[in-house]
């Protein structure tokens, strides 16, 4: 069975910094990769996803993923982080043949000013 | 174009109460999910029904019954509701295996 880790809970970082996000899977075969953003009060919306082809992912709101299958990593980056990306972002896997996405369990962004 | 709409967004029980949870979507999608999200737990899939006519326990099905009412509704109902399912519930569909889910944006359920 697929699983994600998260290994951060929290993360701070100031207003301007760069920020990665981490994330590793356990998955036998290429999974499908996604990493979701979620603020307070809201539903998870979708930032970006790999499927197949280039390991540097683009998503949206300036944020991009690379997957490293030696590592089993699919980090989470944004050059330059802005107060409104302060919210808990979610890894997911899913893998092919079955219908059951998994989540890591999430790393809150703290921004501070 | 709504998404994923999820009714109500906020609810109180009593314990033993029981109350449905709607969730309807509006993209076609073949799949939906019921989800629970409590603090430091992630994301928890309680049930989920791959195509319509279909239905399958998650990960923590249990004091939940679920019923895909056609392809848009997909709804959850706690039969008698007890303080361990105070929680936030996210509704989800996608098209199929591989394509990433679409969230509602939750009901916050409290039972006391």
């Amino acid at each position: 069975a697929q699983s994600v880790t998260q290994p951060d809970i929290h993360i701070t970082v100031s207003e301007g910094a760069s920020l990665e996000l981490r994330c590793n899977y356990s998955y036998g075969a290429t999974p499908y990769l996604f990493w979701y953003v979620q603020s307070p009060g809201q539903g998870l919306q979708l930032l970006l996803k790999y499927f197949s082809g280039d390991t540097l992912v683009q998503g949206i709101k300036g944020f991009e993923a690379e997957f490293k299958r030696s590592q089993s990593s699919f980090n989470l980056r944004k050059p330059s982080v802005h107060w409104s990306d302060a919210a808990e972002y979610f890894c997911a896997v899913g893998a092919s043949g079955s219908y059951i996405p998994t989540f890591g369990r999430g790393t809150s962004l703290i921004v501070h000013p | 174009n709504a998404g994923v709409t999820q009714t109500p967004k906020f609810q109180v029980l009593k314990t033993g109460q029981s109350m449905t949870l709607q969730c309807a979507q509006d993209m076609n999608h073949n799949s939906m999910y019921w989800y629970r999200q409590d603090p430091g737990m992630g994301l928890r899939l309680i049930y989920y029904s791959a195509s319509e006519g279909t239905t399958d326990k998650g990960e923590v099905p249990n004091g939940y019954n679920v019923s895909r009412l056609n392809k848009r509704e997909f709804s959850l109902r706690l039969e008698s509701a007890a303080p361990s399912q105070t929680s936030v519930y996210f509704c989800a569909s996608r098209t199929g295996e591989g394509s990433p889910l679409h969230f509602g944006n939750g009901t916050r359920l409290t039972v006391t």
